[in-house]
């Protein structure tokens, strides 16, 4: 049974430029969530894809924006990268686009901005 | 606008010891409410959770957590820790009522056991 995976495991960008982050559910799921982890912090929600439409937002900008695919694999996609944005990317799944759902965690993205 | 508070950030027992570990939120609905555990090199992984019913809920390796509605909390508990049990650990809670709730994490208790 197939965890939850994402690409790449870590990933350095500079200032300014656009990075997109990649998200496999577990087997059987077909909701994708999107955290940002600050060192230090719990996990920031993002976004949640179902149905290939992004459900629910966080408070985070449009620079962050996100895709899911008829196989329900998502992509993150954050645009004029800042310094802060510099954080672990957590992708979690779950079934039936219930946003307060039990989620399963991937073992995240590591993205550093210079 | 919902909050989560984990006030303990560092917690160091001697093993065989009882922990308790604080959460408090604030929303006035009704709430679903997580502990999440994340082992060293591991990923965030779910320990329990309440979504309605008897308050008292137990879940994986020994670890309960009771939730007390009229005080905003949902403390995780365990009467014997062991050194695998040294981990950070996550409250979460998703408010129910409002169409634009998503779940909020607390910043994490990192728990420390001497062997």
């Amino acid at each position: 049974d197939a965890g939850v995976t994402q690409s790449p495991t870590h990933l350095i960008k500079t200032r300014g430029q656009q990075v997109t982050l990649r998200c496999s559910p577990k087997s059987g799921h077909d909701t994708v969530s999107w955290y940002q982890q600050a060192l230090g912090q719990g996990p920031q929600f993002i976004f949640q894809y179902y149905e290939e439409e992004e459900r629910q937002r966080g408070n985070f900008p449009d620079r962050f924006s996100g895709h899911q695919f008829p196989n329900y694999s998502s992509e993150l996609n954050v645009n004029a990268l800042l310094l802060g944005d510099s954080a672990l990317y957590l992708c979690a799944s779950s079934l039936g686009g219930g946003v307060g759902d039990t989620q399963y965690f991937g073992p995240g993205t590591r993205l550093t901005v210079l | 606008a919902q909050s989560v508070s984990q006030h303990n950030h560092h917690v160091i027992l001697s093993e065989a010891a009882s922990l308790e570990l604080g959460c408090n939120y604030s929303y006035g609905g009704t709430v679903n409410l997580f502990w999440y555990v994340q082992y060293p090199g591991q990923h965030l992984q779910l320990l329990l959770k309440y979504f309605s019913g008897d308050p008292l809920v137990k879940g994986i390796k020994g670890f309960e957590a009771e939730f007390i509605k009229s005080k905003f909390s949902f403390n995780l508990r365990k009467p014997s820790v062991q050194w695998s049990d040294t981990a950070e650990y996550f409250c979460a809670v998703f408010g129910q009522s409002s169409s634009a709730s998503k779940i909020i994490f607390g910043s994490g208790t990192r728990l420390s056991i001497r062997p």
